[in-house]
């Protein structure tokens, strides 16, 4: 089993849509997740940093972060064609390497 | 802001042949790293460095190595390149080690070995 697992998609969706991206994770002492979106052939760029549960909005986006069924969303309401792009979670435990532990990302599309 | 450089966006090599990929980062972070993406794969860590002159081994050292010799730039080596090295590869920094931080990518290098 994967330590964060994350549907591949592709996801496609209607412009104005609400998309809901979604990750899973096993281990527990994660406590920092991390919301990235790639561009076709760039490098991914950070959207959301949350820290252990809650939620945290930002524009169109909300991260949600349910550690207890140790389960992670992003919501982007209103969706527009340039939110087209790959979106990858990641999280980090608190303490040692200060590795980064991916999801394979989902490839998102809004059609208008 | 957060800029990582990287040298180059598209590289194309042959079997065998010796590469350098570098990567430059102006906001003075401690740590830095290098992935390869692949589809269906992820990301995968290759090496990480936490300081100048420091190294360690990611989940996919084999084939690679790496030289920190100032803060701000890390450098991928492929020794001998070979055709199943063709990947984009990303460097990444973030802030300290004592610091649970993201990371900051650069906007990576496809590289194709023929």
């Amino acid at each position: 089993q994967k330590e964060v697992e994350q549907d591949p998609g592709p996801l496609s969706v209607p412009e104005g849509a609400i998309v809901s991206l979604n990750c899973t994770y096993s281990n527990s002492a994660f406590q920092y997740f991390m919301w990235y979106r790639q561009y076709s052939r760039k490098g991914p760029e950070l959207l959301m940093y949350t820290y252990s549960s809650g939620n945290k909005e930002d524009g169109r986006f909300t991260a949600q972060v349910d550690k207890s069924s140790k389960y992670i969303s992003l919501f982007i309401r209103d969706s527009q064609p340039s939110d087209s792009a790959t979106y990858l979670c990641a999280m980090i435990l608190p303490q040692g390497a200060q590795k980064l532990v991916f999801g394979q990302g989902t490839r998102l599309t809004i059609n208008p | 802001d957060v800029k990582v450089t990287q040298s180059s966006r598209y590289l194309v090599k042959r079997t065998g042949e010796k590469v350098f990929l570098e990567c430059v980062q102006d906001m003075d972070h401690e740590n830095m790293f290098w992935y390869r993406q692949d589809p269906g794969l992820g990301l995968r860590l290759i090496y990480f460095s936490y300081d100048v002159k420091m190294k360690e081994k990611g989940d996919i050292p084999e084939g690679y190595s790496v030289s920190r010799e100032k803060k701000e730039r890390f450098s991928l080596i492929l020794e001998s390149a070979s055709t199943n090295q063709t990947s984009m590869y990303l460097c990444a920094s973030s802030l300290r080690r004592e610091v649970a931080d993201t990371q900051y990518f650069g906007p990576g290098t496809r590289l194709t070995v023929l």
